[in-house]
Order: C-alpha cells, then sequence, then structure tokens
C-alpha cells in the first residue's frame, strides 16, 4: 500500500514548456486535489476531481489542466510553463468530500 | 470569506519544553479547524481536528488545540517538546468540512533545540 505517490520528484522547464504531473493512488479513493505551495504561503487548491471522469477548477486553475481517465490517477498539466508556476505541488486524495485527505510528497518544479 | 493567521512563523523551543503554536482564523459560519504537519520533504500530514462538540481535541504524536470561539483561536500545543516535532505546521479552516473549502494558513516552522 503505497499511499500517494507523485511522479516526478523534481523538474527544471525552460519558459513555454509543457509537461505533466502524476498523481496515483492505491486507497480506491474518489476525491483527487492538485495544490501548489509557495514560500510564505499556505497551500492553494488549483483542480480538483470528484471521481473518475470529473474535474473543477479551485482557487488558482488558470495556466493547468488536468484529467481524471482513471479513478487511481490524476494529471496535471502545464501547456506553457511560467516563471511565476516555479512551485511544489502536492497531490492528495480522500474517500469523499469531508474525510481525512492524504498528500503526496510533493513534486518541486522551477521554471526558468 | 474566511481567513487564516498563524502567529511567527519561526518557532524554536528546547528539547522537553511546552510546544505554543498560535492560530487565529475568521469565518461567517462555524467552523472545521485543522492542524497539519509536514515533515522534511514530506507531504502534509493531519494532526487533528475540530468539528463540533468538546473543544479541546487531542491528535497524534501527543499534540492538542482547543477551539476558542470567543476568541476565534485554535492553539496547538505539545507539553514537552521532542526533536523528531520539529516540522512545518499549517492551521487550516473550513466553513463546512468540505476538503475542496480549505483556508491554509502560511505556516509556522518549529526547530527543536537540543
Amino acid at each position: 500500500n503505497a499511499g500517494v505517490t507523485q511522479t516526478p520528484k523534481f523538474r527544471v522547464l525552460k519558459t513555454g514548456q509543457s509537461m505533466t504531473l502524476l498523481c496515483a493512488q492505491d486507497m480506491n479513493h474518489e476525491y483527487m486535489y492538485w495544490y501548489r505551495q509557495d514560500p510564505g504561503m499556505g497551500l492553494r487548491l488549483i483542480h480538483y476531481s470528484v471521481g473518475e471522469g470529473t474535474t473543477a477548477k479551485g482557487e488558482v486553475p488558470d495556466g493547468y489542466n488536468v484529467s481524471r481517465l482513471k479513478k487511481q490517477n490524476f494529471l496535471l498539466g502545464l501547456e506553457s510553463a511560467a516563471p511565476s508556476q516555479t512551485s511544489v505541488y502536492f497531490c492528495a486524495s480522500s474517500r469523499d468530500d469531508t474525510d481525512t485527505q492524504y498528500f503526496g510528497p510533493g513534486t518541486r518544479l522551477t521554471v526558468l | 470569506a474566511q481567513s487564516v493567521t498563524q502567529l511567527g512563523s519561526h518557532v524554536s523551543v528546547s528539547e522537553g519544553a511546552l510546544v505554543l503554536l498560535r492560530c487565529n482564523y475568521s469565518s461567517s459560519v462555524p467552523p472545521y479547524l485543522f492542524w497539519y504537519v509536514q515533515y522534511p520533504n514530506q507531504g502534509l500530514q493531519l494532526l487533528l481536528k475540530y468539528t463540533t462538540g468538546a473543544t479541546l481535541v487531542k491528535g497524534i504524536n501527543g499534540f492538542e488545540a482547543e477551539f476558542k470561539k470567543s476568541e476565534t483561536s485554535f492553539h496547538l500545543t505539545k507539553p514537552s517538546a521532542h526533536m523528531s516535532d520539529a516540522a512545518e505546521y499549517f492551521c487550516a479552516v473550513s466553513p463546512s468540512g468540505s476538503a475542496r473549502q480549505l483556508t491554509f494558513g502560511s505556516g509556522t516552522q518549529l526547530t527543536v533545540l537540543p
């Protein structure tokens, strides 16, 4: 039982490049979330999903897209990376909307 | 609208001393309150949460927090700090317990001195 895993752990991009972050969970959770964490700030919700095939915008969705084609996976895409997207990205999952969230170890992304 | 203020971005205590991390919130409705811990290079882990009922909430690793409505506070305490408590701690509030509506504070980095 690995919980929530994230791939990759680190990535450096140049402005304008694209990439996809993968989140996988093996707990059969319905809800999945993507957050970003910036210095001196708490986590902010980018997008979330309440089940396979569904996605919704969070607090800071601009510049990101997501997909939930399989229940266990939640992908976060950056189509054209910008320096402002330099951050640590965390994925989380939960059984339902009010249940405990389980977080992955994070992906540290730097955009030059 | 809701917000969370964590007083002190860095707190240092000696091993064995009392840990007190402060959190104040604003919420237009009765809040659900949370404390999370983030160890180096790891994701957040739930320490404890307040929903309704008893205002003193006990969590993992000997931590507890007290909901004080009159002071709009939810401070985190531990009687005796251990070296393994060194981490970053986040307070969070949600108006309904919904994870989609969580607002996090900016975090407090706890250092435990030998």
